[in-house]
């Protein structure tokens, strides 16, 4: 079974410049989880989407975080513009719905590592 | 607003002991809790899930356990090997009612096996 994907791996950029990664779940997992892992941390939720609606959003900050799931499978996550303390390492997870599995195990993607300058 | 901590921040035993990471809680209300293993520069590696109305989860060298009344888990590593060298976190899955709402982390526990 194919696990989470994400791309770009790495990304530099220069602060105020824009920035998108891509993550594309298991296969039948209808929720999507954002992560953002600084160095040293644990990560912490950006967003969660339930097939293509969003459940938290809480945490994105939403003046320069942008993240959307269209068809309710992939989903691209874009920040515009950068600053330096969104160096960090973007992860993807996903799970199943909790109607059909009850546990709520999340898989994780390798991430995608973006340094700002 | 759930806080995750992780203790200790690092270890470093030699191959064969067995050794214990501990993770505290403070909002008992979960869902679930898991543990997971990142390598540097990788993502997250699910070891272990124990769902809020068990006590622990055992999957070969590794045993979980969880007390979700005083807000404590611990990760047991028996017989531990060079291969175990990583990055343990902790992360618990709050429930509002609603279905889970996402993973709260801890810092993690930096461990080194010594050959």
């Amino acid at each position: 079974e194919a696990g989470v994907a994400q791309s770009p791996r790495y990304k530099i950029i220069e602060k105020r410049q824009s920035v998108a990664f891509w993550c594309n779940p298991i296969s039948g997992h209808a929720t999507l989880y954002w992560y953002q892992q600084i160095l040293g941390q644990g990560p912490k939720l950006l967003i969660q989407f339930q097939n293509n609606g969003v459940v938290d959003d809480s945490q994105l900050p939403k003046d320069r975080f942008s993240a959307e799931r269209l068809k309710g499978v992939d989903s691209t996550l874009k920040i515009q513009p950068a600053k330096l303390e969104d160096s960090a390492v973007y992860l993807c997870a996903s799970s199943l719905d909790l109607v059909l599995t009850n546990t709520g195990e999340l898989f994780f993607g390798e991430g995608s590592r973006l340094t700002v300058l | 607003k759930q806080e995750v901590t992780q203790i200790p921040a690092a270890l470093s035993v030699p191959e064969g002991e067995n050794l214990v990471l501990n993770c505290s809680f403070t909002d008992s209300a979960i869902y679930n809790l898991q543990w997971f293993r990142q390598d540097p520069g990788k993502g997250l590696t699910s070891l272990l899930l124990i769902q809020s109305s068990q006590r622990e989860q055992t999957s070969g060298r590794l045993n979980a356990s969880l007390d979700k009344s005083s807000g404590r888990s611990t990760l047991y590593i028996a017989a531990s090997q060079p291969g175990d060298s990583a990055t343990y976190l902790c992360a618990v899955d709050d429930y509002s009612g609603g279905g889970a709402d996402g993973l709260t982390f801890g810092k993690g526990t930096h461990l080194i096996i010594q050959p």
